[in-house]
């Protein structure tokens, strides 16, 4: 059983450009969360993919947009990068969204800085 | 909104001390909450899951209960290693998201 993946580790860009980060789901699991996390804070939720579909948004502008495959891998895009976006970003995924016993697994996050 | 408060936001023992880390938050409908680790510049570890309908829950040398109506949870960790230092986050899971505090820095000295 693999574990959640994510690519890349690292990525510096410019403010105003786009960047496209990608996630891997453990092993038969069908959603997966995406959350923001600046550094010395918690992390923040910003959507959730069930089965290709968005379940679920939070407080994050149309800038940031999702996709999620069949394979239930999953990639998320920012469009015109403001230097508060640098962060680490996480991806979550999970079996049966909404049960008692869902467990989140994380991957080990990408780190974007804008400059 | 979900909001929750750890404290202390950091904490510095001796090895072999026991420790204990809390944990508030706001809104009481939630479906579980999860105790993380997470070590610096790295991804969260999940540590212990508990379901709204329970108390308690332990796996090895951590035990988290979980008090719904008073939106509050503690993480008992025993015997602390310095292998234990990181930071330890929270997060009550409602309709779709977990939401989180901004976490426990532990320090264990050797």
């Amino acid at each position: 059983e693999t574990g959640v993946t994510q690519s890349p580790t690292h990525l510096i860009k410019t403010r105003g450009q786009q960047v496209t980060l990608r996630c891997s789901s453990q092993s038969g699991h069908n959603t997966v969360s995406w959350y923001q996390q600046a550094l010395g804070q918690g992390p923040q939720f910003i959507f959730q993919y069930y089965r290709e579909e968005e379940n679920g948004r939070g407080n994050f502008p149309p800038r940031f947009s999702g996709l999620q495959f069949p394979n239930y891998s999953s990639e998320l895009n920012v469009n015109a990068l403001e230097l508060d976006d640098s962060a680490l970003y996480l991806c979550a995924s999970s079996l049966i969204p909404g049960a008692v016993q869902e467990t989140q697994y994380f991957g080990p996050g990408t780190r974007l800085l804008v400059l | 909104k979900q909001e929750v408060t750890q404290i202390p936001a950091a904490l510095s023992v001796p090895e072999g001390e026991n420790l204990v880390l809390n944990c508030s938050f706001t809104d009481s409908a939630i479906y579980n909450l999860q105790w993380f680790r997470q070590d610096p510049g790295k991804g969260l570890t999940s540590l212990l899951l508990i379901q709204s309908s329970q108390r308690e829950q332990t796996s090895g040398r951590l035990n988290a209960s979980l008090d719904k109506s008073s939106g509050r949870s503690t993480l008992y960790i025993a015997a602390s290693q310095p292998g234990d230092s990181a930071t330890y986050l929270c997060a009550p899971r409602g309709d779709y998201k977990l939401s989180f505090g901004a976490g426990t820095t532990v320090t264990v000295r050797a």
